[in-house]
């Protein structure tokens, strides 16, 4: 069974930095390209970051451009979301997902499979 | 940057035919998803790549995409089927991905 668990959210001050983390099990995780999508409380989904299965490619929200770092350790079956400066409209829940597509990076692939999800509070 | 529209809410009686659009400039040319997140819960891949359905998603769920708009379909509709629903494309001119700002979707 495809299970992805994040951790790391919490309350944070402006400026503060996190780190999330994924940990992935059920699949090859080294094999699909992952994903960071956030939701801010009552708002909608926003994706944040994309990186392919080698870390080959790597693509960012302008929003978050600069301030955020998406890493994995496929050894470790372990997404990250290294989050750095960070601001109040950055509060929302975290969700990892998987993209659909074995392989190389797809680009435009769905998310196939999604976690519960690890909440963000940047608040002072 | 691409803009995927969304109507923000769309209701309809059990048993009735749902219709929630996905508007964006000639959307028809990409590849449209889509997924469906109850209260507190993670999304659902429920359409991807236009109009396929993934395993364990009723029939009842299929997906169109031409021109200017992408559509979600949900026929008999059951109380079941309340939840917001959001498309979502990669814009492949900038290489980001893109949500539409979800429509909630009221069982009568």
């Amino acid at each position: 069974e495809v299970q992805l668990v994040e951790s790391g959210g919490g309350l944070v001050k402006p400026g503060g930095s996190l780190r999330l983390s994924c940990a992935a099990s059920g699949f090859t995780f080294s094999s699909y390209s992952m994903n960071w999508v956030r939701q801010a409380p009552g708002k909608g989904l926003e994706w944040v970051s994309s990186i392919s299965s080698s870390s080959s490619y790597i693509y960012y929200a302008d929003s978050v451009k600069g301030r955020f770092t998406i890493s994995r350790d496929n050894a470790k079956n372990s997404l990250y979301l290294q989050m750095n400066s960070l601001r109040a409209e950055d509060t929302a829940v975290y969700y990892c997902a998987r993209d659909r597509e074995i392989g190389p990076m797809v680009r435009g692939a769905p998310f196939d499979y999604w976690g519960q999800g690890t909440l963000v509070t940047v608040s002072s | 940057s691409y803009v995927l529209t969304q109507p923000p809410s769309v209701s309809v009686a059990p048993g009735k035919t749902a219709r929630i659009t996905c508007g964006g400039n000639n959307i028809g040319s990409k590849s449209v998803h889509w997924y469906q997140q109850k209260p507190g819960q993670a999304p659902v891949l429920v359409i991807y790549y236009d109009s396929d359905r993934p395993s364990g998603i009723p029939e009842r769920f299929s997906g169109s995409n031409s021109g200017n708009t992408a559509t979600l379909t949900i026929s008999r509709v059951e109380a079941g089927d309340e939840a917001d629903y959001y498309c979502q494309v990669w814009d492949s001119s900038s290489d980001r991905g893109v949500f539409g700002g979800g429509t909630k979707l009221t069982v009568l």
